[in-house]
């Protein structure tokens, strides 16, 4: 079992609706989770950044933690064209100063005008 | 732009050649981290620097990648004896970890094609 799994996609939605990406993960040293946007040709760029359990909210953007199922997610509210991208998620431990953050594959989203 | 800036944009070279990347950090960040990504694959970690010490090297890393990083400052990334299997893009990341709460900034990669 990879230590962090995510849907490929593609995911295909109306422009307007509610997105929902998640990840799962096995290793449950995991307290530092992020959420990254890459574009075609372009390096991943940063959207979120929580620590362990719960909900963070910026912009139309939302990312929550599930620590006791191993499961995170983000939702992107009223989607745009332009949110039409790769989005992978990353963690890692937080124990070890050196350990290092494990992205999953990343998920292909196409918001549809 | 102060972010991490990368160069080349794009690479074509033939099998056997060498290759060299380079990679500007965020100037205020102690960390550098090399990535590879192939198409429909999230970044594998390849090797990180703090400051100018190389900290660790993933076993994707073989004898022919070579990284340094002199003086803290810019990295370099060479790749001796190219294959066809080296075709990808090759991310650079800068941060600061003074503490736990540590986060990447990526830069626009460098996509290499081995012919």
């Amino acid at each position: 079992q990879k230590e962090v799994e995510q849907d490929p996609g593609p995911l295909s939605v109306p422009e307007g609706a509610i997105v929902s990406l998640n990840c799962t993960y096995s290793n449950s040293a995991f307290q530092y989770f992020m959420w990254y946007r890459q574009y075609s040709r372009k390096g991943p760029e940063l959207l979120m950044y929580t620590y362990s359990s719960g909900n963070k909210e910026d912009g139309r953007f939302t990312a929550q933690v599930d620590k006791s199922s191993k499961y995170i997610s983000l939702f992107i509210r009223d989607s745009q064209p332009s949110d039409s991208a790769t989005y992978l998620c990353a963690m890692r431990g937080g124990m070890n100063r050196d350990d290092k953050i494990i992205f999953g594959k990343g998920t292909r989203l196409h918001i549809l005008p | 732009d102060t972010g991490v800036s990368q160069n080349p944009r794009h690479k074509i070279t033939k099998r056997g050649q060498n290759v060299t990347f380079r990679c500007d950090p965020i100037s205020e960040h102690n960390r550098l981290y090399w990535y590879r990504q192939t198409l429909g694959q999230g970044p594998e970690f390849l090797t990180y620097f703090q400051n100018e010490a190389q900290l660790e090297k993933s076993r994707l890393l073989s004898d022919r990648f070579s990284a340094e990083r002199p003086k803290g400052s810019f990295s370099t990334l060479e790749i001796q004896r190219t294959e066809q299997g080296d075709s990808a893009m090759y991310l650079c990341a800068s941060s600061n970890r003074d503490n736990n709460n540590e986060k990447l900034f990526f830069g626009s990669g460098t996509q290499l094609s081995v012919l």
